[in-house]
């Protein structure tokens, strides 16, 4: 039981190149979640996802979009990457609405160029 | 809507000595509160929560937290810290049986031997 796993860890671009974000979890979670993390700001909600083939926008979801085909992944996309969105990136999940707890990835250090 | 204020970006204590990381949270509904720590190069881990009953709650590693409901407060103790409780810690509130949880700005607990 891996809980939630990111891929990759560590990313450079350059402005204006695009990735994806990969988040895994295998304990059948219904929502899933994408946030930031900058110094003095706390975590900031990108997008979620309430269950597959669902997602919704979070506090700050321009720049980015998302997908959820698959009930255990999640992506985050960046189209045209900006140096703004240099951050760390966690994904969690939820078991679902009943449930209070998130479970925390590792994090994806993100930095553009 | 809810938001999450933490007053200390930065608490340095002495190993062994008490420390108080102080949380208020504005909300016109009752809420959940969390307390979540972020060990150095990690992601977030659920250190304590208050969702009913009884106003104090514990973690097993000594900290505590109070919930105040007159004075919208929800501050992290712990009365002996230890180098291993080095981290930032961050308080976040949410809605009951809601989608999103919103954090604080996070408290950076710095340890000296």
């Amino acid at each position: 039981n891996a809980g939630v796993t990111q891929t990759p860890k560590f990313r450079v671009l350059k402005t204006g190149q695009s990735m994806t974000l990969l988040c895994a979890q295998d304990m059948n979670h219904e929502y899933m979640y994408w946030y930031r993390q900058d110094p003095g700001m706390g975590l900031r909600l990108i997008h979620y996802s309430v269950g597959e083939g669902t997602t919704a926008k979070g506090e700050v979801p321009d720049g980015y979009n998302v997908s959820r085909l698959k009930k255990q992944n999640f992506l985050l996309g960046l189209e045209s990457a900006a140096p703004s969105q240099t951050s760390v990136y966690f994904c969690a999940s939820k078991k679902d609405a009943s449930t209070d707890t998130q479970y925390f990835g590792p994090g994806t250090r993100l930095t553009v160029l | 809507a809810q938001s999450v204020t933490q007053l200390d970006s930065q608490v340095p204590v002495f190993e062994e000595a008490p420390v108080e990381l102080r949380c208020n949270y504005s909300s016109s509904v009752s809420v959940y509160l969390f307390w979540y720590v972020q060990y150095p190069n990690q992601g977030l881990q659920l250190l304590l929560k208050y969702l009913s009953g009884s106003t104090l709650v514990k973690s097993i590693n000594g900290f505590e937290a109070e919930f105040n409901k007159s004075q919208t407060s929800f501050h992290l103790r712990k009365p002996s810290v230890h180098i291993s409780d080095t981290a930032e810690y961050f308080c976040a509130v949410s809605k009951m049986v809601a989608s999103k949880i919103i954090f604080g700005s996070g408290t950076r607990l710095s340890i000296r031997p």
